[in-house]
């Protein structure tokens, strides 16, 4: 079993819908929880960054951790095709980083 | 956070030659890190840069064929060795600031024909 898990989609989507991303791990001991944003042929942008569970908002993105479940979402708000990108979650522990997969997403105009 | 430049942005290379990137971080950081991002997958770490010792190699990845130095808290070198067809990849650099938020350079498209 993977440490993260994450449905690498594609993900298609209507403007304006919104978006829900996932992942799952298996370590309690996970610490901080990330969400990256990479765009074709760019490197990883860190998106939203938290370390306890419960809601994070920044915007129109909102980083949601229910440690209890082991679970991690990124929502989307108000997609915009800008939003089209491949987002990747990550956590950490100690100096560990562990990545999922990424999910691929598509904004339709 | 971190800006962080990598050179070169790509290069495509022949079989049995060697490739140095180079990634610069505007800022001093405790931590910096070479990936491997193959088409379609997500990120595989290949090493810690660690600053003024030897890197710290994950399993699978060896000095020989990826050698890296790291003089100072800046910056940083991945060299890919003897390159083969299975080395193309992109190559991302990361730097860690202490609070644990890793940001990543633009990364370096390797092509190996």
């Amino acid at each position: 079993q993977k440490e993260v898990e994450q449905d690498p989609g594609p993900l298609s989507v209507p403007e304006g819908a919104i978006v829900s991303l996932n992942c799952t791990y298996s370590n309690s001991a996970f610490q901080y929880f990330m969400w990256y944003r990479q765009y074709s042929r760019k490197g990883p942008e860190l998106l939203m960054y938290t370390y306890s569970s419960g809601n994070k908002e920044d915007g129109r993105f909102t980083a949601q951790v229910d440690k209890s479940s082991k679970y991690i979402s990124l929502f989307i708000r108000d997609s915009q095709p800008s939003d089209s990108a491949t987002y990747l979650c990550a956590m950490t522990l100690g100096n560990q980083f562990y990545f999922g997969t990424g999910t691929s997403l598509t904004v339709i105009p | 956070s971190a800006v962080i430049s990598q050179k070169p942005s790509r290069d495509i290379c022949q079989r049995g030659t060697s490739l140095t990137i180079q990634c610069q971080v505007d800022s001093q950081v405790t931590m910096m890190f070479w990936y491997r991002q193959q088409p379609g997958q997500s990120l595989t770490l290949i090493a810690t840069a660690n600053q003024g010792s030897e890197a710290t190699y994950e399993s699978g990845f060896v000095i020989d064929k990826f050698p890296i130095s790291r003089p100072n808290l800046t910056f940083s070198t991945l060299t890919v060795s003897n390159m083969s067809p299975e080395d193309s990849s992109i190559y991302l650099c990361s730097a860690d600031r202490d609070l644990g938020e890793q940001f990543f350079g633009p990364g370096t498209r390797l092509t190996v024909l």
